[in-house]
């Protein structure tokens, strides 16, 4: 069935650093979705990409979409200890009528 | 405006209880969802309903069920509770279908411990 692979699994960094996290699908997806949770706190949806090749930003924060709609990236840029909390990437392919969630990023900030 | 709001927060029950875990939007959202999260394994859809008077079974469906009460309510039934659905609960709403382009939205989460 379709995957969508999320790596890596933790990263830790200092602050200032900078944060990448990647998904990767076994399909072309439709669209991808972005989704932060705070340590003991709910998914909040940050972004949406459709468009083969999207970037879009915000603030620090930089999503990309892959030409073949089947990668994803998001980019923090200078992280700070309020970026702390996992990252979850959520697909959807032409043929499947459900959101496909990755296992997540947690990141960890160290001041 | 409240958003997704979930009841109870937090939960403990005995293995062969039941109970139900209650779910409620304001956003006059079609789709509403339940999710598990645990540990390593991210977010797991249990049941949906697209729309009022639908509901259909996600990855994980074994051991619950589901009633779309109305537009706003949806609820999660563990009719008798295992220690494997020890877990985080999460209720979740969009404005359209799952074919849509749509965000969704959480409420706070149930914390759930079956012992």
């Amino acid at each position: 069935g379709q995957q969508v692979m999320q790596i890596p699994q933790y990263q830790h960094v200092q602050e200032g650093e900078d944060f990448t996290t990647y998904c990767n699908s076994s399909t072309t997806l439709s669209n991808i979705q972005w989704y932060k949770q705070r340590p003991g706190g709910h998914p909040v949806f940050l972004i949406q990409l459709v468009k083969s090749g999207e970037v879009k930003k915000q603030k620090r924060l930089t999503f990309q979409f892959g030409e073949a709609k089947k990668n994803s990236s998001l980019h923090i840029t200078a992280t700070q200890t309020t970026d702390v909390g996992t990252y979850f990437c959520a697909g959807r392919s032409g043929n499947n009528r459900k959101l496909i969630w990755g296992l997540g990023t947690s990141l960890a900030v160290n001041p | 405006n409240a958003g997704v709001t979930q009841t109870p927060k937090f939960q403990v029950l005995k293995t062969g209880q039941s109970m139900t875990l209650q779910c409620a939007q304001d956003m006059n959202h079609n789709s509403m969802y339940w999710y598990r999260q645990d540990p390593g394994m991210g977010l797991r859809l249990i049941y949906y309903s697209a729309s009022e008077g639908t509901t259909d079974k996600g990855e994980v469906p074994n051991g619950y069920n589901v009633s779309r009460l109305n537009k706003r309510e949806f609820s999660l039934r563990l009719e008798s509770a295992a220690p494997s659905q020890t877990s985080v609960y999460f209720c979740a709403s969009s404005e359209g279908g799952l074919s849509m382009n749509t965000e969704a939205f959480f409420g706070q989460g149930t914390r759930l411990t079956v012992v």
